[in-house]
Protein backbone atom coordinates (compact mmCIF):
# COMPACT_ATOMS: atom_id res chain seq x y z
CA UNK A 1 0.00 0.00 0.00
CA UNK A 2 1.22 3.56 -0.99
CA UNK A 3 2.52 5.01 2.64
CA UNK A 4 2.60 8.50 0.78
CA UNK A 5 0.48 9.56 -1.77
CA UNK A 6 0.55 13.21 -3.93
CA UNK A 7 -2.33 12.93 -6.25
CA UNK A 8 -1.30 15.95 -8.11
CA UNK A 9 1.19 14.99 -11.18
CA UNK A 10 1.13 18.67 -12.12
CA UNK A 11 -0.05 22.25 -11.32
CA UNK A 12 0.63 25.10 -12.43
CA UNK A 13 -0.15 28.95 -10.71
CA UNK A 14 0.53 32.18 -11.50
CA UNK A 15 3.37 34.13 -10.05
CA UNK A 16 2.19 35.74 -6.88
CA UNK A 17 -0.34 34.34 -5.94
CA UNK A 18 -0.44 30.73 -3.34
CA UNK A 19 -0.65 27.45 -4.24
CA UNK A 20 -1.10 24.20 -2.38
CA UNK A 21 0.30 20.90 -2.99
CA UNK A 22 -1.09 17.98 -1.60
CA UNK A 23 0.35 15.15 0.31
CA UNK A 24 -1.48 12.49 2.19
CA UNK A 25 0.09 9.49 3.96
CA UNK A 26 -1.01 6.16 5.54
CA UNK A 27 1.18 4.78 8.96
CA UNK A 28 0.05 3.64 12.11
CA UNK A 29 2.86 5.13 14.20
CA UNK A 30 2.13 7.11 16.56
CA UNK A 31 4.86 9.39 16.13
CA UNK A 32 6.53 9.98 12.75
CA UNK A 33 7.57 13.21 11.15
CA UNK A 34 6.61 14.50 7.36
CA UNK A 35 9.09 16.83 5.10
CA UNK A 36 8.99 18.31 2.43
CA UNK A 37 11.72 18.46 -0.52
CA UNK A 38 12.35 20.58 -3.71
CA UNK A 39 14.00 19.13 -6.68
CA UNK A 40 15.13 22.03 -9.60
CA UNK A 41 15.82 20.81 -12.67
CA UNK A 42 19.13 20.84 -11.61
CA UNK A 43 18.43 17.81 -9.97
CA UNK A 44 19.53 18.84 -6.20
CA UNK A 45 16.81 17.92 -3.00
CA UNK A 46 16.15 20.79 -0.98
CA UNK A 47 14.68 20.17 2.25
CA UNK A 48 11.62 22.93 2.95
CA UNK A 49 9.64 21.98 5.97
CA UNK A 50 8.75 19.48 8.44
CA UNK A 51 6.00 18.63 10.97
CA UNK A 52 5.86 16.34 13.75
CA UNK A 53 3.20 14.02 14.26
CA UNK A 54 3.29 15.85 18.03
CA UNK A 55 3.65 19.32 16.93
CA UNK A 56 0.82 21.56 18.07
CA UNK A 57 0.96 24.43 15.27
CA UNK A 58 1.37 24.00 11.51
CA UNK A 59 5.46 24.49 10.36
CA UNK A 60 5.69 27.54 8.56
CA UNK A 61 9.23 28.72 7.06
CA UNK A 62 9.15 31.82 5.12
CA UNK A 63 7.00 31.15 2.25
CA UNK A 64 6.36 27.65 3.21
CA UNK A 65 3.58 26.61 5.66
CA UNK A 66 2.15 23.11 6.09
CA UNK A 67 -1.00 22.61 6.74
CA UNK A 68 -1.46 19.61 9.15
CA UNK A 69 -3.92 17.76 9.52
CA UNK A 70 -3.53 14.57 11.54
CA UNK A 71 -7.85 13.17 11.46
CA UNK A 72 -7.10 13.30 8.00
CA UNK A 73 -3.61 11.85 7.54
CA UNK A 74 -2.89 15.20 5.62
CA UNK A 75 0.10 17.33 5.15
CA UNK A 76 -0.20 19.29 2.39
CA UNK A 77 2.30 22.26 1.27
CA UNK A 78 1.22 25.87 0.78
CA UNK A 79 3.36 28.48 -1.39
CA UNK A 80 2.57 31.70 -0.76
CA UNK A 81 3.76 34.80 -3.33
CA UNK A 82 4.82 31.98 -5.87
CA UNK A 83 8.10 33.29 -7.57
CA UNK A 84 9.72 31.93 -11.08
CA UNK A 85 12.05 29.95 -9.23
CA UNK A 86 10.00 27.88 -7.18
CA UNK A 87 9.04 25.91 -10.39
CA UNK A 88 10.15 22.41 -9.41
CA UNK A 89 9.45 19.07 -8.65
CA UNK A 90 7.69 19.03 -4.51
CA UNK A 91 8.14 15.38 -2.92
CA UNK A 92 6.62 14.56 0.60
CA UNK A 93 8.30 12.44 2.65
CA UNK A 94 7.17 10.77 5.90
CA UNK A 95 9.70 9.17 8.55
CA UNK A 96 8.19 6.99 11.33
CA UNK A 97 9.28 5.91 14.77
CA UNK A 98 8.90 2.61 13.87
CA UNK A 99 12.03 2.87 11.77
CA UNK A 100 13.90 3.01 14.82
CA UNK A 101 17.62 5.13 14.12
CA UNK A 102 17.76 3.99 10.43
CA UNK A 103 15.96 7.41 8.92
CA UNK A 104 14.17 6.06 7.02
CA UNK A 105 11.96 8.46 4.32
CA UNK A 106 9.21 7.09 2.18
CA UNK A 107 8.20 9.39 -0.50
CA UNK A 108 5.65 10.34 -2.31
CA UNK A 109 5.36 10.07 -6.14
CA UNK A 110 5.90 13.41 -6.28
CA UNK A 111 4.13 17.15 -7.94
CA UNK A 112 5.72 18.93 -10.55
CA UNK A 113 4.57 22.96 -10.28
CA UNK A 114 5.47 25.41 -12.92
CA UNK A 115 4.75 28.93 -12.22
CA UNK A 116 3.85 31.08 -14.99
CA UNK A 117 4.83 34.80 -15.37
CA UNK B 1 31.45 24.78 1.26
CA UNK B 2 29.86 21.52 -0.37
CA UNK B 3 27.85 20.57 2.25
CA UNK B 4 27.35 16.53 0.85
CA UNK B 5 29.62 15.87 -2.26
CA UNK B 6 29.00 12.85 -4.93
CA UNK B 7 31.63 11.98 -7.40
CA UNK B 8 30.97 11.64 -10.26
CA UNK B 9 28.20 13.87 -11.51
CA UNK B 10 27.83 11.77 -14.59
CA UNK B 11 28.95 7.84 -15.48
CA UNK B 12 27.87 6.00 -18.36
CA UNK B 13 29.13 2.59 -18.82
CA UNK B 14 28.44 -0.18 -19.96
CA UNK B 15 26.69 -3.50 -19.27
CA UNK B 16 28.77 -5.79 -17.35
CA UNK B 17 30.51 -3.23 -16.04
CA UNK B 18 32.05 -2.37 -12.42
CA UNK B 19 31.42 1.49 -11.19
CA UNK B 20 31.67 3.19 -7.85
CA UNK B 21 30.05 6.54 -6.24
CA UNK B 22 31.43 8.48 -4.14
CA UNK B 23 29.82 10.42 -1.34
CA UNK B 24 31.64 13.10 1.34
CA UNK B 25 30.04 15.04 3.79
CA UNK B 26 31.28 17.41 5.81
CA UNK B 27 28.31 18.66 8.55
CA UNK B 28 29.33 16.25 10.86
CA UNK B 29 26.31 13.63 10.75
CA UNK B 30 26.83 10.11 11.48
CA UNK B 31 24.34 8.71 9.12
CA UNK B 32 24.47 8.10 5.48
CA UNK B 33 22.25 6.93 3.27
CA UNK B 34 22.16 6.02 -0.73
CA UNK B 35 18.56 6.68 -2.17
CA UNK B 36 17.54 5.71 -6.30
CA UNK B 37 15.68 7.93 -8.42
CA UNK B 38 14.74 5.76 -10.96
CA UNK B 39 12.86 7.60 -14.69
CA UNK B 40 9.67 8.17 -13.35
CA UNK B 41 11.17 10.35 -10.36
CA UNK B 42 10.66 8.02 -7.74
CA UNK B 43 13.00 7.59 -5.02
CA UNK B 44 13.49 5.13 -2.73
CA UNK B 45 16.15 4.20 0.10
CA UNK B 46 18.80 1.60 -0.57
CA UNK B 47 20.94 1.73 2.28
CA UNK B 48 21.83 3.45 5.42
CA UNK B 49 24.42 3.65 7.89
CA UNK B 50 25.11 4.63 10.86
CA UNK B 51 28.63 5.34 12.65
CA UNK B 52 30.14 3.18 9.81
CA UNK B 53 27.17 0.26 10.38
CA UNK B 54 25.02 -0.58 7.88
CA UNK B 55 21.52 -0.29 9.28
CA UNK B 56 19.15 -0.70 6.50
CA UNK B 57 19.58 -3.08 3.28
CA UNK B 58 15.99 -2.19 1.32
CA UNK B 59 16.52 -5.55 -0.58
CA UNK B 60 18.99 -4.25 -2.74
CA UNK B 61 20.88 -6.92 -5.23
CA UNK B 62 24.15 -7.81 -3.89
CA UNK B 63 25.97 -6.49 -6.89
CA UNK B 64 25.76 -2.78 -5.04
CA UNK B 65 28.16 -2.70 -2.04
CA UNK B 66 28.21 0.09 0.11
CA UNK B 67 31.24 0.81 1.96
CA UNK B 68 31.46 3.61 4.97
CA UNK B 69 35.79 4.06 5.58
CA UNK B 70 34.23 6.78 7.86
CA UNK B 71 31.53 8.54 8.99
CA UNK B 72 32.37 11.32 6.87
CA UNK B 73 32.27 8.78 3.74
CA UNK B 74 29.75 6.09 2.15
CA UNK B 75 30.61 4.69 -1.38
CA UNK B 76 28.80 2.72 -3.55
CA UNK B 77 30.24 -0.19 -5.96
CA UNK B 78 28.01 -1.49 -8.10
CA UNK B 79 29.38 -4.90 -10.04
CA UNK B 80 28.25 -6.57 -13.55
CA UNK B 81 25.56 -3.07 -14.10
CA UNK B 82 22.90 -4.03 -15.67
CA UNK B 83 20.23 -1.39 -18.30
CA UNK B 84 17.92 -1.37 -15.06
CA UNK B 85 20.89 0.17 -12.76
CA UNK B 86 19.95 3.18 -14.62
CA UNK B 87 19.21 6.32 -12.44
CA UNK B 88 19.99 8.89 -10.64
CA UNK B 89 21.39 7.95 -7.24
CA UNK B 90 21.98 10.27 -4.56
CA UNK B 91 23.68 10.36 -1.25
CA UNK B 92 22.27 11.95 1.86
CA UNK B 93 23.27 12.34 5.24
CA UNK B 94 21.48 13.36 8.97
CA UNK B 95 22.25 13.40 12.21
CA UNK B 96 21.25 10.03 14.04
CA UNK B 97 17.71 10.10 13.98
CA UNK B 98 15.75 8.86 17.28
CA UNK B 99 12.42 8.71 18.03
CA UNK B 100 11.40 12.44 17.76
CA UNK B 101 12.55 14.96 16.64
CA UNK B 102 13.27 16.61 12.60
CA UNK B 103 16.66 14.82 11.93
CA UNK B 104 16.33 16.36 8.05
CA UNK B 105 18.58 14.74 5.40
CA UNK B 106 20.70 16.77 3.32
CA UNK B 107 20.83 15.20 -0.06
CA UNK B 108 23.99 15.34 -2.17
CA UNK B 109 23.64 16.76 -6.14
CA UNK B 110 23.11 13.47 -7.31
CA UNK B 111 25.11 11.13 -10.02
CA UNK B 112 22.95 10.22 -13.14
CA UNK B 113 23.76 6.73 -14.15
CA UNK B 114 23.72 5.17 -17.86
CA UNK B 115 23.94 1.98 -18.40
CA UNK B 116 24.33 1.04 -22.49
Amino acid sequence: AQKITQTQPGMFVQEKEAVTLDCTYDTSDPSYGLFWYKQPSSGEMIFLIYQGSYDQQNATEGRYSLNFQKARKSANLVISASQLGDSAMYFCAMRESGSGNTGKLIFGQGTTLQVKP
Amino acid sequence: DTAVSQTPKYLVTQMGNDKSIKCEQNLGHDTMYWYKQDSKKFLKIMFSYNNKELIINETVPNRFSPKSPDKAHLNLHINSLELGDSAVYFCASSQTPRLAGIYEQYFGPGTRLTVT
